[in-house]
């Protein structure tokens, strides 16, 4: 069953630094999401991607953040200068084109800043 | 600003009883409702979602909407130790819009 594949599965980076976490995305899947779930809390949409560009984004994609789709397999999410708070899971999420469809999930990326 | 309301429980149950997980939104444009296990540490998993009023089964899940009460609700019958999980109640306006999610409801089925 094809699946939403994410790498790394943990990231530890220090305050500061950028990090960039990838995904690779169901392969018929035309509609790409970041999402991230603090520790406890729910899971919060970060951005929406299709069409290489952004469709939609919550106010918590700001400036430090960007999205790419390099080549046509990989997503990609980049944090600069990473913060104590952006300490999260990291899922990266993918769905077909439709009317009413659902997105499905990778496994997430744990990132850890220190 | 859109809410999707879930109690967070810990709802407990014996194994074999009904689970009962509830959940309202305050978006009335919502249009695509879905249900989402997530076991401890791991991503969400699609369980079930529900477009139009009414009941709809699949297996042992049952999701109900009710959008004039802004309602949705998930049942699972024969309740299993392995469905001790949260379940996330998350809701869209159509098409492949952005999810909102709710905290989710620890559920735990007792042996």
């Amino acid at each position: 069953e094809p699946e939403v594949t994410q790498t790394p599965s943990h990231q530890v980076t220090q305050m500061g630094q950028e990090v960039i976490l990838r995904c690779v995305p169901i392969s018929n899947h035309l509609y790409f999401y970041w999402y991230r779930q603090i520790l406890g809390q729910k899971v919060e949409f970060l951005v929406s991607f299709y069409n290489n560009e952004i469709s939609e984004k919550s106010e918590i994609f700001d400036d430090q953040f960007s999205v790419e789709r390099p080549d046509g397999s990989n997503f990609t999410l980049k944090i600069r200068s990473t913060k104590l708070e952006d300490s999260a899971m990291y899922f990266c999420a993918s769905s077909p084109p439709g009317e009413n469809t659902e997105a499905f999930f990778g496994q997430g990326t744990r990132l850890t800043v220190v | 600003q859109k809410e999707v309301e879930q109690n967070s429980g810990p709802l407990s149950v014996p194994e074999g009883a009904i689970a009962s997980l509830n959940c309202t939104y305050s978006d009335r444009g919502s249009q695509s409702f879905f249900w989402y296990r997530q076991y401890s540490g791991k991503s969400p998993e699609l369980i079930m979602f529900i477009y139009s009023n009414g009941d709809k089964e699949d297996g042992r899940f049952t999701a109900q909407l009710n959008k004039a009460s802004q309602y949705v609700s998930l049942l699972i019958r024969d309740s299993q130790p392995s469905d001790s999980a949260t379940y996330l109640c998350a809701v869209n306006i159509g098409g492949n819009t952005p999810l909102v999610f709710g905290k989710g409801t620890r559920l735990s089925v007792i042996a």
